[in-house]
């Protein structure tokens, strides 16, 4: 059975302090690795795929990037508005469903 | 693009009765999904949709649990019975074409069993 694994649980930042968010995963046969954005009472919003060991994706103060065993979401200078849960996903090959972690919950102070 | 749409928002209901929800997936997606989240944990699948056949069931989702999506189009989730273990909120997602997995989450039923 596929496993992700989210940590830390939860991330108070100081706004501008970077840090980085850890998904580790067990899966037979990677398709891809999701990273989403959850605010409170809405539904993930969609931030990156990665396919394989090596790849890394960016956008705006966030860069994700992916091994054999685990990923990393990096926040970069984080403002208020960073403030969410980030949820890890992955697909196993031959397959099309998501198989969650339960998510970083990420508070970034003015 | 209007993104996807569910409703009811919120539905609080009492033991033992039944409840629908609604999904209206984008209009392009020929792929839809339920999943369920409780508090702190992250979405379990629940059910897909490719065009209007059920292609895959969770075990977590017991007889109690219907879900169709007639014509390919929108999509409804019927709990029979509903016990208070049932509270979440429910999420809809849909994307589209044969290896795209990127999914469009709508904003959820949160339901609460009384």
């Amino acid at each position: 059975e596929d496993q992700v694994t989210q940590s830390p649980e939860a991330l108070r930042l100081q706004e501008g302090e970077s840090s980085s968010l850890n998904c580790s995963y067990t899966v037979s046969g990677l398709r891809g690795l999701f990273w989403y954005r959850q605010d409170p009472g809405k539904g993930p919003e969609f931030l990156f795929t990665l396919y394989s060991a090596g790849e890394e994706k960016e956008k705006e103060r966030l860069k994700a990037t992916l091994t054999k065993k685990e990923s990393f979401l990096h926040i970069t200078a984080p403002k208020p508005e960073d403030s969410a849960t980030y949820l890890c996903a992955v697909v196993r090959s031959n397959d099309y469903k998501l198989s969650f972690g339960a998510g970083t919950t990420v508070t970034v102070r003015a | 693009d209007t993104g996807v749409s569910q409703n009811p928002r919120h539905k609080i209901t009492k033991r033992g009765q039944n409840v629908t929800f609604r999904c209206d997936p984008i209009s392009e997606h020929n792929r839809l999904y339920w999943y369920r989240q409780t508090l702190g944990q992250g979405p379990e699948f629940l059910t897909y949709f490719q065009n209007e056949a059920q292609l895959e069931k969770s075990r977590l989702l017991s007889d109690r649990f219907s879900a169709e999506r007639p014509k390919g189009s929108f999509s409804t989730l019927e709990i029979q019975r509903t016990e208070q273990g049932d509270s979440a909120m429910y999420l809809c997602a849909s994307s589209y074409g044969t290896a795209n997995e990127k999914l469009f989450f709508g904003s959820g039923t949160q339901l609460s069993v009384l």
